[in-house]
């Protein structure tokens, strides 16, 4: 199976801060690549598919790249609802495999 | 409005067996892939099987082969989740899943509620 590491596992922003998340597959895998928001208590979002197209109504500060392994989550300016655990995702083979997450808090 | 209700959660001894519903709405259900995706309370994300469109084909994760079985019945837009020899590792919220667009690679756009599943004795 394809492994999906996130870094950093968590951290700590400020409103108005850029957030980068990264996400390497343990192999190639093009642009088969999602990301989702978690909120407690709520289903996971889907933010960005295809490693850069945005979902539709996911607010334009996000945006995500990279295409390989490596891959990156950006949140140009975090904003307070922002808040929450991140996950990316591979679609390139099941079992459709999701990183650990990364636990994002708002200073 | 796209609406996925699960039900069929519960409490279950290690060993036994349950089986999960899923009712679809709000969508032409038989054109999109769906899929069973669960979480460890306070863990990560984990896919668990995936059905097409007509439900000739399926896979799942290695984890669960041979014993959850995902199934479809698209007269009733509903989707399952037969799990059997059900061990305390299987604890867990289980979230019935829609592809975002029938003919792409895998997204899952569209979640339910989820539907608490625990193994224990």
């Amino acid at each position: 199976d394809i492994q999906m590491t996130q870094s950093p596992s968590s951290l700590s922003a400020s409103v108005g801060d850029r957030v980068i998340i990264t996400c390497r597959a343990s192999q190639t895998i093009s642009d088969y690549l999602n990301w989702y928001q978690e909120k407690p208590g709520k289903a996971p979002k889907l933010l960005i598919y295809g490693a850069s197209s945005l979902q539709s109504g996911v607010p334009s500060r996000f945006s995500g790249s990279g295409s390989g392994t490596d891959f990156t989550l950006t949140i140009s300016s975090l904003q307070p609802e922002d808040f929450g655990t991140y996950y990316c995702q591979q679609s390139y083979s099941s079992a459709y495999t999701f990183g650990q997450g990364t636990k994002l808090e708002i200073k | 409005e796209v609406q996925l209700v699960e039900s069929g959660g519960g409490l279950v001894q290690p060993g036994g067996s349950l089986r999960l519903s899923c009712a679809a709405s709000g969508f032409t259900f038989n054109r999109y892939r769906m899929s069973w995706v669960r979480q460890v309370r306070g863990k990560g994300l984990e896919w668990v099987a995936i059905i097409n469109q007509d439900g000739s084909e399926k896979k799942s994760v290695d984890s669960v082969r041979g014993r959850f079985s995902i199934s479809r019945d698209n007269a009733e837009n509903s989707l399952y989740l037969q799990m059997t020899s059900l061990r305390v590792e299987d604890t867990a919220m289980y979230y019935c899943v829609r592809d975002r667009t029938p003919e792409t690679t895998v997204s899952f756009a569209y979640w339910g509620q989820g539907a608490l599943v625990t193994v224990s004795s």
